[in-house]
């Protein structure tokens, strides 16, 4: 398997633009997460959907960030409009629900976003 | 709010030397993971822990979770360049699914 796939790795934007970032899950999995990853603020988990549905997005920091999931091979974390305090690393992670609880999360390489 | 914190922020070691990072918080968790990230790349996950008390060895490293389940450590033995990295521990709730990652420990192990 090809892993969890980003896009782009580096997005280098000005600030009120549009942003979109991709993810492809790992084939199989149904439970696919978005995390932001600052030196401030360390990993943090944005939203998590389960079966293309979002089950918990109390971590997205405002209005101007949404993510969508319209099938279980693609999901998207788009802010609108974007600002400098958006420049972080952005994670894309998908897993296997397990019985037991606990859970692997495979992640993927991050996409850098940059808003000047 | 920080929910788990990782000690020390940053270790700087030299080769063949020993370590401990520490992972604590008041919570009580149903389970603890510790991954290690490089830089470029997303975390890799290295071990989970269910139980209180339990200790899990891979190679030179050494994970315990804690009686309580409130906290862990991660024992590396015979530092390797390789092994530098930032490791992050990661807590899980009881009754929720997602999991809270730590602060993050940076080391670095010189040849």
């Amino acid at each position: 398997d090809a892993g969890v796939i980003q896009s782009p790795r580096h997005e280098v934007t000005e600030m009120g633009q549009e942003v979109t970032l991709r993810c492809k899950p790992i084939s199989g999995h149904d439970y696919l997460f978005w995390y932001r990853q600052t030196m401030m603020r360390g990993l943090e988990l944005l939203i998590y959907f389960n079966n293309n549905v979002p089950i918990d997005d109390s971590g997205m920091p405002e209005d101007r960030f949404s993510a969508k999931m319209p099938n279980a091979s693609f999901s998207t974390l788009k802010i609108q409009p974007s600002e400098p305090r958006d420049s972080a690393v952005y994670f894309c992670a998908s897993s296997l629900g397990a019985g037991t609880g606990w859970y692997e999360q495979y992640f993927g390489p991050g996409t850098r976003l940059t808003v000047t | 709010t920080q929910l788990l914190e990782q000690s020390p922020q940053f270790l700087s070691i030299q080769e063949g030397e020993n370590l401990t990072v520490y992972c604590n918080s008041s919570s009580v968790f149903s389970s603890l993971q510790w991954y290690r990230q490089e830089p470029g790349e997303g975390p890799v996950l290295l071990v989970t822990v269910v139980t209180g008390g339990e200790v899990k060895k891979l190679k030179r490293l050494t994970f315990q979770f804690g009686d309580a389940r409130k906290d862990s450590s991660l024992h590396i033995t015979a530092a390797q360049p390789g092994d530098t990295g930032l490791y992050l521990c990661a807590a899980q709730h009881s009754g929720t699914y997602k999991y809270i990652f730590g602060t993050g420990t940076r080391l670095k192990v010189l040849a």
